[in-house]
């Protein structure tokens, strides 16, 4: 299985500020099965990126995805305050689909 | 509008069987693949299990291979997981998800959401 690692755990910033969030991947994937959604409390996640940098439809073009093989990064240019929340990367590989373990954008 | 909604949910206890439903509207059902994704309380997200187009293909996690069976009826718009021999780790929101390809594997990602239903496994 892959395993997929999100850094750092919490990022703290101020609405404004940019985000950067990483994602890497315990062995090479593919980036066309590559994807980010990001969860509010009581909510269902939401499809942010889709094929590591294609936005989803209706998602601000503040947000944007790149990277290939083992490290992927989702970029927030300009944080608005309904952009705090948990981000979550996801890939397929090996016959089954994995989830990173979660970045919290806090207000700082 | 797309909307999936989940039922089924409940307190069970361990070992016990509980059987999900999920009833899709807004979209063409049988041109998707659809899957199962769990989060424990105050956790991450897990996929459980896909289903394609057509039901020719399944997968599952391997933490439930075996104890759970995903299936599908076109003809209702519905999914389902089955869900025997549960264990207190099986606790979690059960969400519902569409595909955004015909194959539960090697797709773009999943592009809608239910808002769950919960499972609980206690005695």
């Amino acid at each position: 299985e892959i395993v997929l690692t999100q850094s750092p755990g919490t990022l703290s910033l101020s609405p404004g500020e940019r985000a950067t969030l990483s994602c890497r991947a315990s062995q090479s994937v593919s980036s066309s099965y590559l994807a980010w959604y990001q969860q509010k409390p009581g909510q269902a996640p939401r499809l942010l990126i889709y094929g590591a940098s294609s936005r989803a439809t209706g998602i601000p073009d503040r947000f944007s995805g790149s990277g290939s093989g083992t490290d992927f990064t989702l970029t927030i240019s300009r944080l608005e305050p309904e952009d705090f929340a948990v981000y979550y990367c996801q890939q397929y590989g090996s016959s089954s689909w994995t989830f990173g373990q979660g970045t919290k954008v806090e207000i700082k | 509008e797309v909307q999936l909604v989940e039922s089924g949910g409940g307190l069970v206890q361990p070992g016990r069987s509980l059987r999900l439903s999920c009833a899709a509207s807004g979209f063409t059902f049988d041109d998707y693949a659809m899957h199962w994704v769990r989060q424990a309380p105050g956790k991450g997200l897990e996929w459980v299990s896909g289903i394609s187009w057509n039901s020719g293909s399944i997968g599952y996690a391997d933490s439930v291979k075996g104890r759970f069976t995903i299936s599908r009826d076109n003809a209702k718009n519905s999914l389902y997981l089955q869900m025997n021999s549960l264990r207190a780790e099986d606790t979690a929101l059960y969400y519902c998800a569409k595909d955004m390809g015909s194959s539960w594997r090697s797709s773009p990602g999943f592009d809608y959401w239910g808002q769950g239903t919960l499972v609980t496994v206690s005695s």
